[in-house]
């Protein structure tokens, strides 16, 4: 059963970069499409992205130009970074298994990792 | 791409059956059998529980299935137990690789 747990710093400076890895255990990197997903403290859940480690991610049209997705396949995990943040981008950030690779389209997130609560704050 | 319409709170007796509605565009929930649904209790991290708008996982209770008509898709939720006191999000795929939720519902059991 593919398990993951998101790390990284719980605050973050207004206008620097957020820096978050899902390590991967259970299962390949190379195997999958993983995924970023988050949620405002008390708000709803909003898709951030997607990859398959060979291929160009896929974005949020509404974060695209501030988000990176990126594996490291030697330590079977991946990371994403989030630049200039502001308050609007504390949230509870999960990372989740897409399914197997290749699919046409990923039909859903499954194997969530706990998330972990990054507050923007100066 | 906007978020997904969904009821702010569904509430029902145990026992009962309940449905939560989902609402797209012809761009997205319409457009593509690609619904799923997500579960999530409070402080845990969401749980899939259907899948291409009415699959379950492995494991999931056949309580739950899914339905979809023109852009709206729906969860009903048979025989409604204490357990399934939960937050509900919707998601669909929406076209060019990308992917919306749901405002999310609070179903309260009674």
């Amino acid at each position: 059963q593919v398990q993951l747990q998101e790390s990284g710093p719980g605050l973050v400076k207004p206008s620097e970069t957020l820096s978050l890895t899902c390590a991967v255990s259970g299962g390949s990197i190379s195997t999958y499409y993983w995924a970023w997903m988050r949620q405002p403290p008390g708000k709803g859940l909003e898709w951030i992205g997607y990859f398959y480690y060979r291929e160009t991610p896929r974005y949020n049209p509404s974060l695209r130009s501030r988000v990176t997705i990126s594996a490291d396949t030697s330590n079977n995990r991946f990371s994403l970074k989030l630049a200039s943040v502001t308050a609007a981008d504390t949230a509870v950030y999960y990372c989740a298994n897409a399914g197997p690779y290749p699919q046409y389209w990923l039909t859903y997130f499954d194997h969530w990792g706990q998330g972990i609560l990054v507050t923007v704050s100066s | 791409q906007s978020a997904l319409t969904q009821p702010a709170s569904v509430s029902g007796s145990p026992g009962q059956s309940i449905t939560i509605s989902c609402t797209g565009t012809s761009s997205d929930v319409g457009n593509y059998n690609l619904v799923s649904w997500y579960q999530q209790h409070p402080g845990k991290a969401p749980k899939l529980i259907i899948y291409e708008v009415n699959n379950r996982p492995s494991g999931i209770s056949n309580s739950f299935s899914g339905s979809k008509s023109g852009n709206t898709a729906s969860l009903t939720i048979s025989g409604l137990q204490p357990e399934d006191e939960a937050d509900y999000y919707c998601c669909s795929f929406a076209g060019s690789s990308t992917y919306v939720f749901g405002t999310g519902t609070k179903v309260t059991v009674l």
